[in-house]
């Protein structure tokens, strides 16, 4: 299996604009997860969802912020609009659930400027 | 809150060295520990999974151990190699959903040769 993948890898953007992550899950992987990380606040869970079903969204900072996961095996986190402090990498995982290993994408890494 | 420190934050050591990174968790309702390893503009791969009724784990030159009553694990890394050098993350989880992580801010290993 290729892993997780996600893309872009790289995106610079202008304030305002909208911004859409994308993420293919392992195969056969129930729960998928986004996390973003920063120097100042190291690694966040943002959004999980198990089955295609978002379960937990607590970590969304703001209504900017939106994930969907049409089906099995996409999922999208979307930013609109756009700030400066959204600069981070942003990170998709999948597991196939239960006490079952994690896999992390190579994660997209965003500048907002 | 559940808060996850590491220490040290930073770790340089000579090829060959025994090493031991720290964790500590402020609240010891956990259900599992995961040690993790970043490489620089890449994503997390998944070293030890302890569950909280588990002592130990060991892969390989990887020994990590679980004190879930004192909030504390240890990650041992033998014979340290120059490939060595990355950053180890901590994480924990609250629940038998192991991609529902709280992580540590990590400590950045460089072997030297």
């Amino acid at each position: 299996d290729a892993g997780v993948i996600q893309s872009p890898r790289h995106e610079v953007t202008e304030m305002g604009q909208e911004v859409t992550l994308r993420c293919k899950p392992i195969s056969g992987h129930n729960s998928l997860f986004w996390y973003r990380q920063t120097m100042m606040r190291g690694l966040e869970l943002l959004i999980y969802f198990n089955n295609n079903v978002p379960i937990d969204d607590s970590g969304m900072p703001e209504d900017r912020f939106s994930a969907k996961m049409p089906n099995a095996s996409f999922s999208t986190l979307k930013i609109q609009p756009s700030e400066p402090r959204d600069s981070a990498v942003y990170f998709c995982a999948s597991t196939s659930g239960g006490g079952n290993t994690i896999y992390f994408g190579e994660g997209s890494w965003l500048t907002v400027v | 809150k559940q808060e996850v420190t590491q220490i040290p934050a930073a770790l340089s050591v000579p090829e060959g060295e025994n090493l031991v990174l720290n964790c500590s968790f402020t609240d010891s309702a956990i259900y599992n520990l995961q040690w993790f390893r970043q490489d620089p503009g890449k994503g997390l791969t998944s070293l030890l999974l302890i569950q909280s009724s588990q002592r130990e784990q060991t892969s390989g030159r990887l020994n990590a151990s679980l004190d879930k009553s004192s909030g504390r694990s240890t990650l041992y890394i033998a014979a340290s190699q120059p490939g060595d050098s990355a950053t180890y993350l901590c994480a924990v989880s609250p629940s038998s959903n192991t991609g529902k992580l709280i992580f540590g801010q990590g400590t950045t290993l460089q072997v030297k040769p």
